[in-house]
């Protein structure tokens, strides 16, 4: 089946400016993840949506991120005002509901702010 | 708080050698402890799991990682390498408890086979 897809896979955008990324989970998982893969942090989480439940938004590094979730899919990542320092690799994942059931990431969005 | 600590960030073997991929670990509840696998340009593809039950855990590719609770270790190996094992390898946590199924990675361990 269709693994998790997410667009764009490069986006180029001046400091700023404010940017959506998008992710689609695997069909039927409850739980998705947005990470961020950068050289000098290396991967680090940033959200997590389950269910219906409010989102633990513990990750996000700053007020001028933000990501919502519609109708138990679809989620969007925004970033406002972009920096230079939020050039990174955006890493979706989704999974079943309960802790030790795999997450399967999608290939990323390469975010790079000029 | 719980770490993960991948020693090496750069492991280079020949074809046909052991590899040896060492990860270590701090936790105050019991982990669930993965290892990820990334080729260049893609996402993160699980190798392996370890939850409950037996210790050795054995993954796809021929790796395998054996769980050590009196070290915290949860090293990642293969008896012999492939050109194709060319690649990133991160060693993940997870609590075991709570409701948040967050992800704890290394800093990854890039591995380099030489023909």
């Amino acid at each position: 089946g269709a693994g998790v897809s997410q667009s764009p896979s490069n986006k180029v955008t001046e400091k700023g400016k404010d940017v959506e990324l998008r992710c689609d989970p695997i069909s039927g998982h409850t739980a998705l993840y947005w990470y961020r893969q950068s050289l000098g942090q290396g991967l680090e989480f940033l959200i997590y949506f389950q269910g219906n439940s409010a989102p633990d938004k513990s990750g996000l590094p700053s007020d001028r991120f933000s990501a919502e979730r519609t109708g138990g899919s679809v989620s969007t990542l925004t970033i406002q005002r972009t920096q230079q320092e939020d050039s990174a690799v955006y890493l979706c994942a989704s999974s079943l509901a309960h802790s030790s059931y795999e997450q399967y990431f999608g290939p990323g969005t390469r975010l790079t702010v000029t | 708080a719980q770490s993960v600590t991948q020693l090496g960030s750069h492991v280079s073997v020949s074809e046909g050698a052991l590899v040896l991929l060492r990860c270590n670990y701090s936790s105050s509840v019991p982990p669930y402890l993965f290892w990820y696998v990334q080729y260049p340009n893609q996402g993160l593809q699980l190798l392996l799991k370890y939850t409950t039950g037996a210790t050795l855990v054995k993954g796809i590719n021929g790796f395998e990682a054996e769980f050590k609770k009196s070290e915290t270790s949860f090293h990642l190996t293969k008896p012999s390498a492939h050109m194709s094992d060319a690649a990133e390898y991160f060693c993940a946590l997870q609590n075991s408890g709570g409701s948040n199924y967050k992800l704890t990675f290394g800093k990854g361990t890039l591995l380099t086979v030489n023909p």
